[in-house]
């Protein structure tokens, strides 16, 4: 298995919700993370967690909280969220937190309401 | 942090041509130089990556040059087909934990 898998693929969430994005890899990667991407624009650094501890939080807001259940699952944990907020999130893993090639998920189209 | 340029912003070719993005990048410490497309509707994806030890790397019609000096690389595709529209976006590792900066892409457009 060599992909990276998102779920949902699309969510739409009115400000006062609670959501959670899932994303799953079996490759054996030790690094996940999570990009934003708005469109037009590259991704975005959002967290980084290397061997199931976090590792880099980019200064995201607390209406974001992500989870390392164990080394194959990473949820992100979205609260309150604003309209501002809507965007592609993306996850990715790397055979470790360093200079490897990231494998990317398809993302999650992520619109607030 | 790491500053990851990426020009032209928009290419069009014709099919069968070459392509060609360049990118610079600030940090010299850097030494790892991976290349993305990302298709509508998709997560990027890995296409070729090149580490600073090395000048040039080739994968079929998929090249990239690495100048440590002058701090810039760039990918360089042949016989461009109309798959090969997308975007694609270059990355700088830098820090220490070798995290990658982002280019801010190239609309890349082959002309049937």
């Amino acid at each position: 298995d060599t992909e990276v898998t998102q779920t949902p693929k699309h969510l739409v969430m009115g400000m006062t919700n609670k959501k959670s994005l899932k994303c799953e890899q079996h490759m054996g990667h030790r690094a996940m993370y999570w990009y934003k991407q708005k469109a037009k624009k590259p991704p975005e650094l959002m967290f980084v967690y290397s061997y199931e501890k976090l590792s880099i939080n980019e200064s995201v807001p607390s209406r974001f909280s992500p989870e390392c259940p164990n080394s194959s699952l990473l949820n992100l944990h979205l609260h309150a969220l604003q309209p501002e907020d809507s965007a592609l999130y993306l996850c990715a893993s790397s055979q470790e937190l360093g200079p490897y090639g990231y494998t990317f998920g398809s993302g999650t189209r992520l619109t607030v309401v | 942090g790491e500053n990851v340029e990426q020009h032209p912003s928009t290419l069009s070719v014709q099919e069968g041509d070459s392509a060609v993005i360049k990118c610079t990048y600030s940090d010299s410490a850097s030494n790892y130089f991976p290349w993305y497309k990302q298709e509508l509707g998709k997560g990027p994806q890995l296409i070729i990556d090149i580490r600073s030890n090395v000048g040039e790397k080739k994968d079929q019609r998929i090249a990239v040059t690495l100048n440590k000096t002058a701090k810039h690389f760039s990918l360089h595709i042949t016989e461009t087909q109309p798959e090969d529209s997308a975007v694609y976006f270059c990355a700088a590792s830098f820090g220490g934990n070798n995290r990658l900066a982002f280019g801010k892409g190239n609309q890349v457009v082959v002309i049937p």
